[in-house]
């Protein structure tokens, strides 16, 4: 069955704090997404990638970084946390025209 | 960039009435129309998707309407039930290889009782 996985479902860190949040997808979709959701501003992308070793730069990216290391795995990294970053966290995985699925997100709470 | 407008961001509808949510997409050449249901602390579940070519989808208790003329994308819920007390969200790609999703900004629809 087609499935994304976020890991760790949930997260608190303080302001300066390293943040990794990782995804897992056994699609064998070449799409990968990060994407942030807020009140009022639905969700927002951050960073996506075609493959292994691809990154593209997304919507909203300051303060993110992302590696996909695999096609199965994407990562998303936050190496100073800002209160700002307090969001959640959806990944998705995607093939050419069809709809993306999505993972069960990821609550980060920055203090 | 693409730019999605979502209305309203808040509906109340009363049971078996039908209620519309619209959006508004910016780009011409949008290929790929979706949209998505989101219950209360769960993930986004696809309602339908859309392709360019179909101006008319049906689905279990909604309709979804496409006007490409209008760059206008629309989800009628034809009789709202408990089970509809979501977040609906709308969202668009190009067709082109490198497309992400750009997705409105959400309705919130609370279905009461007649």
């Amino acid at each position: 069955e087609a499935a994304v996985t976020q890991s760790p479902r949930n997260k608190v860190t303080v302001t300066g704090g390293n943040v990794t949040l990782s995804c897992r997808q056994t699609n064998s979709h070449n799409y990968m997404y990060w994407y942030r959701q807020d009140t009022g501003h639905g969700l927002r992308l951050i960073h996506y990638s075609y493959g292994a070793g691809n990154l593209q730069i997304g919507d909203v990216p300051d303060g993110y970084k992302a590696t996909r290391t695999t096609q199965e795995d994407f990562f998303l990294l936050l190496e100073l946390a800002s209160p700002s970053q307090t969001s959640l966290y959806f990944c998705a995985s995607r093939d050419r025209g069809q709809a993306p699925l999505f993972g069960e997100g990821t609550r980060l709470s920055v203090l | 960039g693409e730019q999605v407008e979502q209305r309203p961001p808040h509906l109340s509808v009363r049971e078996g009435d039908s209620a519309v949510i619209t959006c508004t997409y910016t780009d011409p050449n949008s290929y790929y129309f979706f949209w998505y249901k989101q219950e209360p602390g769960a993930s986004l579940q696809l309602l339908m998707k859309v392709f360019s070519s179909t101006e008319i989808n049906e689905g279990q208790g909604f309709t979804v309407l496409l006007n490409k003329k209008d760059k206008r994308l629309s989800l009628n819920l034809t009789a709202a039930h408990p089970g509809d007390s979501a977040a609906y969200f709308c969202a668009v790609s190009g067709a082109g290889f490198a497309s992400a999703l750009t997705f409105g900004s959400g309705t919130k629809v609370i279905p009461c009782l007649p």
